[in-house]
């Protein structure tokens, strides 16, 4: 148990509709990463959040956006869902600093159709 | 930007021998090394990592090794058990920054045979 929890576990939405996903943080970590893990690929790294301001992203469109709020929990959106969205989306958190861990969810299941 | 190649992507040991998997990473900057447990259905989940300024961590079974001047890094685990069967996947991060961004191996498949 990492103390990261993340909701939906699945969802299924339709192409061209929006989505939200929730993310609360392990007790104590102030920072959040989204990440996307298709079917057998390693996480890719989509941004992270810290002090409630985006930090540094990864090779995503703007289309994938986020939040992050003063309990340092986070939401990640996606605006016009394409097919190829599908994944499972992993949210971490850590303790912003130089030697922080991060640590995984569980995961949100996304299929579009 | 980081590339990260992992190798091997499938690896089947009998149960009680050794298993190994290698990393090599593109970019200098990066200083944090992690490694990853994933079971199916679930999130990784963090098992061991090493930060650029060590050469050798070791935790009971597993251990890992970087070679800085090569680039590369590489997961040991000994005496592998059939719960030791998941996906593994390897990491780069570059942390002395705040960006903390990270780019992650396409994982290895290690299947324990009993």
């Amino acid at each position: 148990e990492t103390g990261v929890t993340q909701s939906p576990t699945h969802l299924i939405k339709t192409r061209g509709q929006q989505v939200t996903l929730r993310c609360s943080s392990q007790s104590g970590h102030n920072t959040v990463s989204w990440y996307q893990q298709a079917l057998g690929q390693g996480p890719q790294f989509i941004f992270q959040y810290y002090r409630e301001e985006e930090n540094g992203r990864g090779n995503f469109p703007p289309r994938f956006s986020g939040l992050q709020f003063p309990n340092y929990s986070s939401e990640l959106n996606v605006n016009a869902l394409e097919l190829d969205d599908s994944a499972l989306y992993l949210c971490a958190s850590s303790l912003q600093g130089v030697r922080n861990t991060i640590y995984f969810g569980e995961g949100s299941w996304l299929t579009v159709v | 930007g980081e590339n990260v190649e992992q190798h091997p992507s499938t690896l089947s040991v009998q149960e009680g021998d050794s298993a190994v998997i290698k990393c090599t990473y593109s970019d200098s900057a990066s200083n944090y090394f992690p490694w990853y447990k994933q079971e199916l259905g679930k999130g990784p989940q963090l098992i061991i990592d090493i930060r650029s300024n060590v050469g050798e961590k070791k935790d009971q079974r597993i251990a890992v090794t970087l070679n800085k001047t090569a680039k590369h890094f590489s997961l040991h685990i000994t005496e592998t058990q059939p719960e030791d069967s998941a996906v593994y996947f390897c990491a780069a991060f570059a942390q002395n920054t705040n960006a903390g961004k990270s780019t992650f191996g396409d994982g290895t498949t290690l299947t324990v045979k009993p």
